[in-house]
C-alpha cells in the first residue's frame, strides 16, 4: 500500500523552466528525505526534512516541509538536462530502524 | 570510499526456480536494508539486518528472505520464483539505521523471470 502521494506522475519540460513536485500523506511524517534516481542507479539522497514549515535549498532546488508535517514540495528553478531522473519522496520510521516508506515518484524529463 | 556493490547487476530465472542477490555495504555500516522496486508498486521494503539479525521486516511472503554475515555483507533469496518477482532490488546501507540517517543505495540487481 502507497502511503505518500506524489505529483505529477510525470513532467516533461524544456531547460530553463520551473517545476514543482508535490508530496502528499493523510497521516503526520516524523521526518521525509527526497531522493533522485537516474536510470542504472540507486536513488541518491537531496535532503532531509524535520521540522514543520521547514525550507532547504540545495543550489536550484527548494525543498519545503509543510508546516503540519503531512506535506512537502520539491521547486527547481531554471531546469537542466542533468535534473532528469525520478524524484521520490519518502518518510523516515519513527524507531530506529532502517525502514523507508517511499513515494509513488515522479519521473522528470528535461529537454535541451 | 566504496560504495554499496551489488551483485549481480542482470539475472534472467525461469519460474520455480530460486536466486540468491548480494549486497556489500560501505565499510563501517552495519545496517543493510533491501527494496524491491517495479513499476506498478514503485519502492517498497523487504526487510532490513543489522549486527546479523532480522530488525524489520516488509509485507512480503515468506518465499523473499534474507540473512546478513558477520563482515555486514547480506544475501537475499527468493525462492520458487514467479513472474511477479521480475524487479530492480535494491540494497541500502546506514551506519546505524533508523531515523534521520541517510541510506546509501547500490545500483541494484534487475531480476527477469521468465
Amino acid at each position: 500500500t502507497q502511503l505518500l502521494e506524489q505529483s505529477p506522475q510525470f513532467l516533461s519540460i524544456q531547460e530553463g523552466e520551473n517545476l514543482t513536485v508535490y508530496c502528499n500523506s493523510s497521516s503526520v511524517f516524523s521526518s521525509l528525505q527526497w531522493y533522485r534516481q537516474e536510470p542504472g542507479e540507486g536513488p541518491v539522497l537531496l535532503v532531509t526534512v524535520v521540522t514543520g514549515g521547514e525550507v532547504k535549498k540545495l543550489k536550484r532546488l527548494t525543498f519545503q516541509f509543510g508546516d503540519a508535517r503531512k506535506d512537502s514540495s520539491l521547486h527547481i528553478t531554471a531546469a537542466q538536462t542533468g535534473d532528469t531522473g525520478l524524484y521520490l519522496c519518502a518518510r523516515l520510521p519513527n524507531t530506529g530502524f532502517q525502514k523507508l516508506v517511499f513515494g509513488t515518484g515522479t519521473r522528470l524529463l528535461v529537454s535541451p | 570510499k566504496a560504495g554499496v556493490t551489488q551483485t549481480p547487476r542482470y539475472l534472467i530465472k525461469t519460474r520455480g526456480q530460486q536466486v540468491t542477490l548480494s549486497c556489500s555495504p560501505i565499510s563501517g555500516h552495519r545496517s543493510v536494508s533491501w527494496y524491491q522496486q517495479t513499476p506498478g508498486q514503485g519502492l517498497q521494503f523487504l526487510f532490513e539486518y543489522f549486527s546479523e539479525t532480522q530488525r524489520n521486516k516488509g509485507n512480503f511472503p515468506g518465499r523473499f528472505s534474507g540473512r546478513q554475515f558477520s563482515n555486514s555483507r547480506s544475501e537475499m533469496n527468493v525462492s520458487t520464483l514467479e513472474l511477479g518477482d521480475s524487479a530492480l532490488y535494491l540494497c541500502a546501507s546506514s551506519p546505524m539505521g533508523g531515523g534521520n540517517t541517510e541510506a546509501f543505495f547500490g545500483q541494484g540487481t534487475r531480476l527477469t523471470v521468465v
